[in-house]
C-alpha cells in the first residue's frame, strides 16, 4: 500500500518569511496530491492540489511542486502571515481511486 | 470549492446513549463519503468509507456495530455512535468525494461523552 511521510512535524517562521513542507510517497501509481489546512477546532480545508501531469502549480502565495521520479512533493508558502498558522496535511491518491493516504501533519506557526 | 456540512458541531451526551452525526454535501452529489476520527494534535484516522446505496467499508479495528453508517442519498451520510462511552469522545470529521475525486471535508463534530 501507499505510505506518505511528511516533514517537519512543527515549523516556526517569522512573518514575511517563506515556509516549506515536504512529503514523500511510496506508490508510483499515485497521481493526485492535495494539501489541506486545518485550523484549530475545524475540519481540513483543501488549499491546493497537483496532479502527476504537471510539476508545479501556484495560487497566489502558495505553490506546490511535484517530483515524480523522486516521489516527493512540497508545499511552499511565501510572505507568510499570522493567519497562515495552522496544521497542514499532505495526501496522495490514485486516479479513479477513493483511497487517500495522509501525512502526519505539520504544525506551522507564523510569528508576528 | 465544494461545501460539506456537518451537524451537530458539538454534542455532549451521557454514557450509554447514542449520538447521530449528519454529513451533507451541499452543492454536489457524492457517491463516496468518508468518516474520520481525530485525536488532539494527531493526524486523521480513517474509520470507514461510506458508499451510497451499499454497506460501508470499515477500517481494521473499527467496530461496525458501534459506529453505524448510513449513506441513504447522494448528499447525506450519517454516523451513529451507539452506546457511547467516554473513550468515544473525539473529533469526528466527514468528507465527500466530488465527481473528479477531489475530497472536501466537513467542519467536524466534537463529541464529549460524560
Amino acid at each position: 500500500g501507499e505510505n506518505v511521510e511528511q516533514h517537519p512535524s512543527t515549523l516556526s517562521v517569522q512573518e514575511g518569511d517563506s515556509a516549506v513542507i515536504k512529503c514523500t510517497y511510496s506508490d508510483s501509481a499515485s497521481n493526485y496530491f492535495p494539501w489541506y489546512k486545518q485550523e484549530l477546532g475545524k475540519g481540513p480545508q483543501l488549499i491546493i492540489d497537483i496532479r502527476s501531469n504537471v510539476g508545479e502549480k501556484k495560487d497566489q502565495r502558495i505553490a506546490v511542486t511535484l517530483n515524480k521520479t523522486a516521489k516527493h512533493f512540497s508545499l511552499h508558502i511565501t510572505e507568510t502571515q499570522p493567519e497562515d498558522s495552522a496544521v497542514y496535511f499532505c495526501a496522495a491518491s490514485k486516479r479513479g481511486g477513493n483511497q487517500f493516504y495522509f501525512g502526519t501533519g505539520t504544525s506551522l506557526t507564523v510569528i508576528p | 470549492g465544494a461545501v460539506v456540512s456537518q451537524h451537530p458541531s458539538r454534542v455532549i451526551c451521557k454514557s450509554g446513549t447514542s449520538v447521530k452525526i449528519e454529513c451533507r454535501s451541499l452543492d454536489f452529489q457524492a457517491t463516496t463519503m468518508f468518516w474520520y476520527r481525530q485525536f488532539p494534535k494527531k493526524s486523521l484516522m480513517l474509520m470507514a468509507t461510506s458508499n451510497e446505496g451499499s454497506k460501508a467499508t470499515y477500517e481494521q479495528g473499527v467496530e461496525k456495530d458501534k459506529f453505524l453508517i448510513n449513506h441513504a442519498s447522494l448528499t447525506l451520510s450519517t454516523l451513529t455512535v451507539t452506546s457511547a462511552h467516554p473513550e468515544d469522545s473525539s473529533f469526528y470529521i466527514c468528507s465527500a468525494l466530488d465527481r473528479v475525486n477531489e475530497q472536501f471535508f466537513g467542519p467536524g463534530t466534537r463529541l464529549t461523552v460524560l
